[in-house]
Order: C-alpha cells, then structure tokens, then sequence
C-alpha cells in the first residue's frame, strides 16, 4: 500500500520553508526521499531508516517518527533549483518493494 | 560508469503490438525495479526483482511480464499493448538488502500506444 503524501503541491517564494509529509497505515521500516524535474528521472536525496536519526543534506532535512509512522521533509530558506515533484518512498519489512507516494508539488518562486 | 541504462529512450507501438523495454545495470545490484509514471502522476511498482532468477508483481503487474537471468539485466515485456500503458517508465536498482540503500533510476522510456 502506497504512502500518502501532503500537501499535493506548495509554492513558495525564494527563502521561505515548507515541510513535506508523508504516512503510512503500515508499520514503517525505511522511509526514501527522492527529488524529480520535469522530464528527468528521480534522484536521491535521503534515507531514514527504523531506529535511525534525523538526516540533513545542505538545507534540507528530514524526520521519521516511527510510532506515528510518518516521515517529514523540511526544506529550509528555499532556493529556485528546489523545484520539482518530491517523492517518498518506503520498505516493506522484509526490504524488497520499494513503493511510493503520489508525490508533492513544490514551485519555487523568485 | 553507467549506473542504470534503459533502451529504447521513446517508442510508440499499435494496439495490440509487443514490445521490450530493455534495462542494464553495471553496479552489481541484487534488487531491481520497474515503475511506470502517467503523467502528473507518482511512480508506480510494476515488478521487481531480489535477484538473478527471482521476481515478483509490484502494485500494477498486468499486462507485463519480467525476467530476471542475469543481475545486471531486467527487461519488461508488454504483450498486447493498449492505450492504457501509455506511461513513462522507469527502471531502478539498489544495493543493499532491506533498503539501506538509494535506488538509481535510469533515465526512463516514454511509451505511446496508439
């Protein structure tokens, strides 16, 4: 069962924060985050595994709440390069799908 | 280094064609992925597979069929194209076990099916 991402699109003005969530009905084991611009493939952003801590990459951070089964991306003094449509991604328990949310909208705007 | 390659970039088939979607890796990844994007949509599952000789359906597994002889390889079959499979798809693969790891994805094929 796929995961459910909120809010579907958000747009925002250059420097300005947005959090993106994503939950489970499942139990969660690893949450993914991936980052796709029109036209190209998904790319890597980060990981959060079960037990694991809070990830950062540049201004960009993530959360993993295992009891609420829910994961939050933080975008932090966003930059126009942040656009795209941001997906999660998650494990079942015995890590072999890895199936993803609808996905989140994010436009940047200078 | 390649990472993951898929071929043909752009098709467009017949209803009622058959076709390959072809998928290399060259990073000895065990576990890897078909997903198809319709447009403005998420990424779907299609089949993955855990392995050389191991496969299994993902979310949206009809009217595909996979195969899995050799790690690096993973084509996806459609027989009987129809326009509902009109979709961009997207291969992946990964390293670790228990998804420890990131998923590289291939640069996708677009499929038109008229």
């Amino acid at each position: 069962q796929q995961p459910v991402q909120s809010p579907q699109a958000v747009i925002l003005r250059e420097g300005e924060d947005a959090v993106i969530n994503c939950s489970s009905s499942k139990a969660l084991y690893s949450v993914h985050w991936y980052r796709q611009k029109h036209g190209e493939a998904p790319v890597f952003l980060m990981i959060l595994l079960k037990g694991g801590e809070q990830k950062g990459h540049e201004k960009i951070s993530a959360s993993f709440n295992e009891k609420k089964q829910q994961s939050s991306l933080y975008l932090t003094a966003s930059q126009l390069s942040y656009s795209g449509t941001y997906f999660c991604g998650t494990g079942d328990q015995y890590g072999n799908k890895l199936v993803f949310g609808a996905g989140t909208i994010l436009r940047v705007k200078s | 280094n390649a990472g993951v390659t898929q071929t043909p970039k752009f098709r467009i088939l017949k209803i009622g064609q058959s076709m390959t979607l072809q998928c290399t890796q060259d990073m000895n990844h065990n576990y890897m992925y078909w997903y198809r994007q319709d447009p403005g949509m998420g990424l779907k599952l299609i089949y993955y597979s855990v392995g050389a000789g191991i496969t299994d359906k993902g979310e949206v597994p009809n009217g595909y069929n996979v195969s899995r002889s050799t790690t690096e390889d993973f084509p996806l079959r459609l027989e009987l194209a129809a326009p509902s499979q009109t979709s961009v798809y997207f291969c992946a693969s990964s390293y670790s076990p228990g998804l420890n790891t990131e998923a590289f994805f291939g640069q996708g094929t677009r499929l038109t099916v008229v």
